[in-house]
């Protein structure tokens, strides 16, 4: 069956600028995470969503960063005025419930000159 | 301040080598641990979820074990081959739901 799906598979951009960032997860699937990793380490826990509302967004660095689920479904990742720290790969992950394995995207590489 | 440590960072073998690496994490809050496999420009593959002290799991050449008490995990790879060749990642939960990565582990076998 189809996997996790994420769009666009890179992004560039100019700092100050916003991007949104998409993840389609597996079909059924009601817990959806997103994580990012930097260079160099291990991806790092954003925040996630059980249906709608996101259960635990304390892994979101700062309020520049937003994420959004309006059906339960397909989630977006926005983060406004970007800094090139942001830069990283943004891995989308669903699970059928919280604790069940985490299926991973393929990421998203973000490029903030 | 959960800490996830992997070792080594990163390891050369030659095919037909068999290689283990380490991750240690919080004996504290333990729910699971979780191995991944991430090839370049690939989504990250689900390897192994571990829960219970003293787990082995096995999944081809490839072989994992647990011990809960003293918070560490080995992966063991027997015979490595070119196509093993990726970042392994582990990951600790402690019934949250996110996932605390270890900064990984890449593997490059040459054949």
């Amino acid at each position: 069956g189809a996997g996790v799906s994420q769009t666009p598979s890179n992004k560039v951009t100019e700092k100050g600028k916003y991007v949104e960032l998409r993840c389609d997860p597996i079909s059924g699937h009601t817990a959806l995470y997103w994580y990012r990793q930097s260079l160099g380490q291990g991806p790092e826990f954003l925040i996630y969503f059980q249906g709608t509302g996101a259960a635990d967004d304390s892994g979101l660095p700062n309020d520049r960063f937003f994420a959004v689920r309006p059906e339960g479904s397909v989630s977006t990742l926005k983060i406004q005025r970007t800094e090139r720290g942001d830069s990283a790969v943004y891995l989308c992950a669903s699970s059928r419930g919280v604790t069940d394995t985490q299926y991973f995207g393929p990421g998203t590489r973000l490029t903030v000159l | 301040i959960l800490n996830v440590e992997q070792s080594p960072q990163s390891l050369h073998v030659q095919e037909g080598d068999s290689t283990n690496f380490t991750c240690s994490f919080p004996s504290s809050n333990f729910y699971a641990l979780h191995w991944y496999r991430w090839e370049t420009a690939k989504s990250p593959e689900a390897l192994f979820v571990m829960t219970l002290n003293g787990d082995e799991k096995k999944k081809g050449r490839i072989s994992a074990t647990l011990n809960t008490k003293e918070g560490y995990s080995y992966l063991y790879i027997k015979g490595s081959q070119p196509e093993d060749s990726a970042t392994y990642l582990c990951a600790f939960e402690a019934n949250t739901g996110k996932l605390i990565f270890g900064q990984g582990t890449t593997l490059q076998v040459k054949p």
